[in-house]
């Protein structure tokens, strides 16, 4: 099975500041890796797949690269509905692998 | 508007049975592989099975393989997941997610629903 990791775990950050969070997997997975939002008691909501293609109505903030077992998701200016929990998900072989998350709260 | 609507979550005592539905809506339910995802009370996700748009192929997780089972109707526009042999652990909500067009791609997980809670207790 493909192992997914995410780094950091958690962070604290301030309004406006850039942040980026990794995900590496085990092995390779081409760039079949989506990014998810997710925050309390709500349904989690895809902002990037494909690696890098943005889901239509996110804003643009929102940045994701990478390919094979190296990724990266950046949200150039944060605001204050950004602070959430963030999931990459790998799907290029099953079973597919969710990373721990990243929580990323205000500082 | 594309939708998906779990139901038939609830409590089931360790060892019990129970099959949740997730009714589809708003695009052609029939050309989608479709997934199921978990996520237990302040954890993680957790990828639970998929299904081939035809219902070709089934993938589990191994923590749930031989246990669920994943079905769908292409007529009625419903997936379903039937859980046997129930244990704590698998208490969670479960949300289905729509997945690629026909054949793997890595344009999925865009559509989820509002999941249904499991709880699996005595």
């Amino acid at each position: 099975d493909i192992q997914m990791t995410q780094s950091p775990s958690a962070m604290s950050a301030s309004v406006g500041d850039r942040v980026t969070i990794t995900c590496r997997a085990s092995q390779g997975i081409s760039n079949y890796l989506a990014w998810f939002q997710q925050k309390p008691g709500k349904v989690p909501k895809r902002l990037i797949y494909a690696s890098s293609s943005l889901q239509s109505g996110v804003p643009s903030r929102f940045s994701g690269s990478g390919s094979g077992t190296e990724f990266t998701l950046t949200i150039s200016s944060l605001q204050p509905e950004d602070f959430a929990t963030y999931y990459c998900l790998q799907h290029h072989s099953y079973p597919h692998t969710f990373g721990p998350g990243t929580k990323l709260e205000i500082k | 508007q594309l939708q998906l609507v779990e139901s038939g979550g609830g409590v089931v005592q360790p060892g019990g049975s129970l099959r949740v539905s997730c009714a589809a809506s708003g695009f052609t339910f029939s050309s989608y592989g479709m997934h199921w995802v978990r996520q237990a009370p302040g954890k993680g996700l957790d990828w639970v099975a998929f299904i081939r748009y035809d219902g070709s192929n089934t993938y589990y997780a191994g923590s749930v393989k031989g246990r669920f089972t994943v079905s769908r109707d292409n007529f009625e526009n419903t997936l379903y997941l039937q859980m046997n042999s129930l244990r704590a652990e698998d208490t969670a909500v479960y949300y289905c997610a729509k997945g690629s067009w026909f054949g793997e791609s890595t344009d999925a997980f865009d559509i989820w629903g509002q999941g249904t809670m499991v709880t699996v207790s005595s």
